[in-house]
């Protein structure tokens, strides 16, 4: 069975700019969750999708949106970049019920120069 | 969920030792908590999933216990090895939805 999927793996974006990552869950999984990941912060919640509604949100300003198409691929869109914003994005994926593995993609790493 | 502690932050272990760490967290709103471990260059790899105050769960050489009336999971590696040298992970998950409040982890480096 393949893992998550992230795409794409790196990117170097300007400020101002905006920028769409991408998630493919593991097939089966309806539920995706989003993360950011910065040295200063650690591992800290975005959003998260099921059945394409957002179902949880994270303290994030509304610069960082996300979507869930109806085969359970996401995305997720940031748009007028800051230097603040450079970090991994790590998308995982888990089956329903809740509580079970969330399974995590390889992530994208997003540079803000 | 706020407030998640992990300690210590960092731990150098001989080779063969044993060791353990330690996840705190508010107890209120308590669903689950998850242990992760995440190896550089890697993804996080979920260890646990645990639920029922009083919980064990092992895996190999790692297991881990959970109290949710107090507000906290130990984490233990016997015989530690190269390969667990990791950043560990916890996530206390509240009833709505996946949503997981990570800790900063604590990173082992378990010396040959």
């Amino acid at each position: 069975k393949a893992g998550v999927t992230q795409t794409p793996r790196y990117l170097i974006k300007t400020r101002g700019q905006q920028v769409t990552l991408s998630c493919s869950p593991i097939s089966g999984h309806r539920s995706v969750s989003w993360y950011q990941q910065t040295p200063g912060q650690g591992l800290q919640f975005l959003f998260e999708y099921f059945s394409e509604t957002q179902r949880n949100k994270g303290n994030f300003p509304g610069r960082f949106s996300g979507r869930q198409f109806s085969n359970s691929r996401s995305e997720m869109n940031v748009s007028t970049l800051e230097l603040g914003d450079s970090a991994l994005y790590l998308c995982a994926s888990s089956l329903e019920p809740s509580p079970g593995d969330q399974y995590f993609g390889p992530g994208t790493r997003l540079t803000v120069t | 969920i706020l407030n998640v502690e992990q300690s210590p932050q960092s731990l150098h272990v001989q080779e063969g030792d044993s060791t353990n760490f330690t996840c705190s967290f508010p107890s209120s709103n308590f669903y689950a908590l998850h242990w992760y471990r995440w190896e550089t260059a890697k993804s996080p790899e979920a260890l646990f999933v645990m639920t029922l105050n009083g919980d064990e769960k092992k895996k190999g050489r790692i297991s881990a216990t959970l109290n949710t009336k107090e507000g906290y999971s130990y984490l233990y590696i016997k015989g530690s090895q190269p390969e667990d040298s990791a950043t560990y992970l916890c996530a206390p998950q509240g009833a709505a939805g996946n949503k997981l409040t990570f800790g900063g982890g604590t990173r082992v480096l378990v010396k040959p």
